[in-house]
C-alpha cells in the first residue's frame, strides 16, 4: 500500500537505553522529516532531509541521530534516551511540489 | 529564525457558521505555506498545501489565501460542521525545506 508508516506505534523504554524509531514511504518523495509534539511546544522539527545521504538538523536535534542510506527510509535514533524525551514522534515526507504527508506517529515513553 | 503564529488559539461556533483561521509568519521568504487537520491521537492531514507563487487555493468548504508581504495566510471554512471539529495547524517551509509550524487553533463546532 502507497503511503508513510511508522514504526513501532507505541514504545516504552528506560533511560540510557538506544531506540530506533522507524519510518517508510511509498512514494520516493526527496524530502523527510521527524517531528515530535509536545504539549504546549506544538511540533517541532529535530532533523529532515533532502535525499538519501542528506540530512540537517531542525529545532531540536541534540540527543537524536538519523540516517538515509535509501530514499524511502528514515530511522531516527535516540542514543541515550532521556526522560525529556517522552513525547509523540512524527514523520513525513514531502516531494519538490507536493504536500506533505505524515505518519500516525510513535508514542515514546521513557522511564 | 522564522516564527510561526496562529490566531486564535481556540475557536468554538455554531454549526453552519462560517469561519476564519489566521496564520502569520516573520520572514517572507517562504517556499510554500500548507495547512493541516489534526484530530485527538492522530497524525495530521494534510487540507491545502499553496505555493509561494499562487495567491490561494481552494478545496470544496475550504479556502486558503497567502500574503507573502504581509507574513499572512488565512484558512476559510464555509459552513462549518461539527465533523469539522479538530486542531487546525499552519507550517511555512523554508530554504532548504526547513518546515516551521504554528501552534494551532483548536476548532469546536457545536450542533
Amino acid at each position: 500500500d502507497a503511503g508513510i508508516t511508522q514504526s513501532p506505534r507505541y514504545k516504552i523504554t528506560e533511560t540510557g537505553r538506544q531506540v530506533t524509531l522507524m519510518c517508510h514511504q511509498t512514494w520516493s518523495h526527496s524530502y523527510m522529516f521527524w517531528y515530535r509534539q509536545d504539549l504546549g511546544h506544538g511540533l517541532r522539527l529535530i532533523y529532515y532531509s533532502a535525499a538519501a545521504d542528506i540530512t540537517d538538523k531542525g529545532e531540536v536535534p541534540d540527543g537524536y541521530v538519523v540516517s538515509r542510506s535509501k530514499t524511502e527510509n528514515f530511522p531516527l535514533t535516540l542514543e541515550s534516551a532521556t526522560r525529556s524525551q517522552t513525547s509523540v514522534y512524527f514523520c513525513a515526507s514531502q516531494g519538490d511540489i507536493t504536500e506533505a504527508f505524515f505518519g500516525q506517529g510513535t508514542r515514546l515513553t521513557v522511564v | 529564525k522564522q516564527e510561526v503564529t496562529q490566531i486564535p488559539a481556540a475557536l468554538s461556533v455554531p454549526e453552519g457558521e462560517n469561519l476564519v483561521l489566521n496564520c502569520s509568519f516573520t520572514d517572507s521568504a517562504i517556499y510554500n505555506l500548507q495547512w493541516f487537520r489534526q484530530d485527538p491521537g492522530k497524525g495530521l492531514t494534510s487540507l491545502l498545501l499553496i505555493q509561494s507563487s499562487q495567491r490561494e487555493q481552494t478545496s470544496g468548504r475550504l479556502n486558503a489565501s497567502l500574503d507573502k508581504s504581509s507574513g499572512r495566510s488565512t484558512l476559510y471554512i464555509a459552513a462549518s460542521q461539527p465533523g469539522d471539529s479538530a486542531t487546525y495547524l499552519c507550517a511555512v517551509v523554508t530554504g532548504g525545506f526547513k518546515t516551521i509550524f504554528g501552534a494551532g487553533t483548536r476548532l469546536f463546532v457545536k450542533a
